[in-house]
């Protein structure tokens, strides 16, 4: 059973950093695309951020809202992805979820293959509050 | 980026009935439409992938349909453990973006 486990969450105030951390089990980590997605207190989910697998390349893309503050990186030596979060800002408070993205292919034209990705399994959540 | 738009916010319903929650991107998606549910203090769950695949373990009752610009998740039979915040997701482009969700409540 694959399982995901967040840590790394408190209260920290405006301007300060944090990093979260996702430790990973019962799949083949180095070969996952992980996500990480927030979801503000009584409000809907935002997706903040991708990684995809070294031997995909190991980019990684960005909402706008963080770009630039926040980096998504992964240690497949030890199962685990990562979030470091600087400058941060009172509209980052939020529980911040870590989620695999599953791919499915969906077809291939002459020169390319296209597939659709979704978030399959998702962990609990780690609370992240930004306050003075 | 792409807006999500879903429709209602909420509604409420009883067991037994039909439930339809309708998304609409702001461009053409294709058909590149997922939808999670999200019961309180829990992650959201994937039901249905590329608009209209059922994930494997979810209860047929669930279906989705669409593509392009406008899509339905349809609840055949609402049961008690339906009773959730749904929300889509397109992942055509980045940024990948959600619709706001629909919480669906006991009437």
């Amino acid at each position: 059973e694959v399982q995901l486990v967040e840590s790394g969450g408190g209260l920290v105030k405006p301007g300060g950093s944090l990093r979260l951390s996702c430790a990973a089990s019962g799949l083949t980590f180095s070969h996952a695309w992980m996500n990480w997605v927030r979801q503000p207190p009584g409000k809907g989910l935002e997706w903040v951020g991708r990684i995809k697998s070294k031997t995909d390349g190991g980019s990684t893309d960005y909402a706008a809202p963080v770009r630039g503050r926040f980096t998504i990186s992964r240690d497949d030596s030890k199962n685990t992805l990562y979030l470091q979060m600087n400058r941060l800002k009172s509209e980052d408070t939020a529980v911040y979820y870590c989620s695999t993205v599953e791919a499915e292919l969906g077809y291939c034209n002459s020169t390319s293959c296209f597939h659709y990705y979704y978030m399959d399994v998702w962990g609990k959540g780690t609370t992240v509050t930004v306050s003075s | 980026d792409i807006q999500m738009t879903q429709s209602p916010s909420s509604l409420s319903a009883s067991v037994g009935d039909r439930v339809t929650v309708t998304c609409r991107a702001s461009q053409s998606i294709r058909n590149y439409l997922n939808w999670y549910q999200q019961k309180p203090g829990k992650a959201p769950k994937v039901l249905i992938y590329a608009a209209s695949s059922l994930q494997s373990g979810v209860p047929s009752r669930f279906s989705g349909s669409g593509s392009e610009t406008d899509f339905t998740l349809t609840i055949s039979s609402l049961q008690p453990e339906d009773f959730a915040i749904y929300y889509c997701q397109q992942s055509y482009s980045i940024p990948w973006t959600f619709g706001q969700g629909t919480k669906v409540d006991i009437k």
